[in-house]
């Protein structure tokens, strides 16, 4: 099962910052928060991940909480290409780990 | 830069024919390779993952198999498909080392009649 909670879909205009929240409650002290996209019938897409300190790089910016129960990907400046389904994974990093999706966040970017 | 190849890109099989999908990377030494599959509307469930040639962990009981016959060539097969089957399959790679986030391919759309 997946140890993360997020809403089923999102909408947001073009050119504004778009926050996607994840909760993971029960989030283990070594287990790390990723996040992928999809769009529509191509693989999935790493976009950044986190332990502890927020994450930035030129796709997006990882705020998570002091607490780690909680983070949000921003995605800067929505552009119409970044409608996607937006996945929050927490897994542990390592040799071998396995990813578990749950149905993720369907983000919808407006014009 | 690394690359992941899958094919076919879609396949529509008959209930009970045999079935191969093959993915391969490139630019990369020892991965570790994930087959995934996606059914319609849903998340990802992890199938099979290799962290070497020939070591195979399979995470879902079913009537598929995954082989690794060579460092980057990862093939997931049956022997006789099920209509449950039919999917978007997707090959990943991830590095050894901390930090390895994955990478997938494009994805086989299977179609079991």
């Amino acid at each position: 099962d997946a140890k993360t909670t997020q809403p089923p879909s999102m909408d947001c205009a073009e050119g504004r910052a778009a926050n996607l929240p994840c909760n993971h409650s029960t989030i283990s002290g070594n287990e790390y928060v990723y996040w992928y996209r999809q769009i529509h019938s191509q693989g999935p897409q790493y976009i950044i991940h986190g332990l502890k300190n927020n994450e930035t790089n030129e796709m997006a910016s990882l705020i998570i909480t002091e607490d780690r129960k909680s983070s949000t990907l921003i995605l800067p400046h929505a552009t119409l290409r970044d409608t996607a389904v937006y996945y929050c994974i927490v897994r542990v990093d390592g040799y071998g780990q396995n990813f578990v999706f749950g149905p993720g966040t369907r983000l919808s970017v407006l014009p | 830069s690394q690359t992941i190849h899958q094919w076919p890109a879609t396949l529509v099989q008959p209930v009970g024919s045999p079935l191969s999908l093959e993915c391969t990377v490139e630019g990369t030494s020892n991965p570790n390779l994930y087959w995934y599959r996606q059914a319609a509307g849903r998340g990802l469930q992890l199938l099979f993952y290799s962290v070497g040639i020939g070591q195979i962990s399979s995470e879902v009981p079913q009537n598929l198999s995954a082989s690794r016959p060579q460092d980057r060539q990862f093939i997931l097969s049956s022997k006789k498909l099920l209509l449950s089957d039919s999917g978007f399959y997707l090959c990943a790679w991830s590095g050894q080392g901390a930090y390895n986030e994955q990478f997938f391919g494009p994805g086989t759309r299977l179609t079991v009649l």
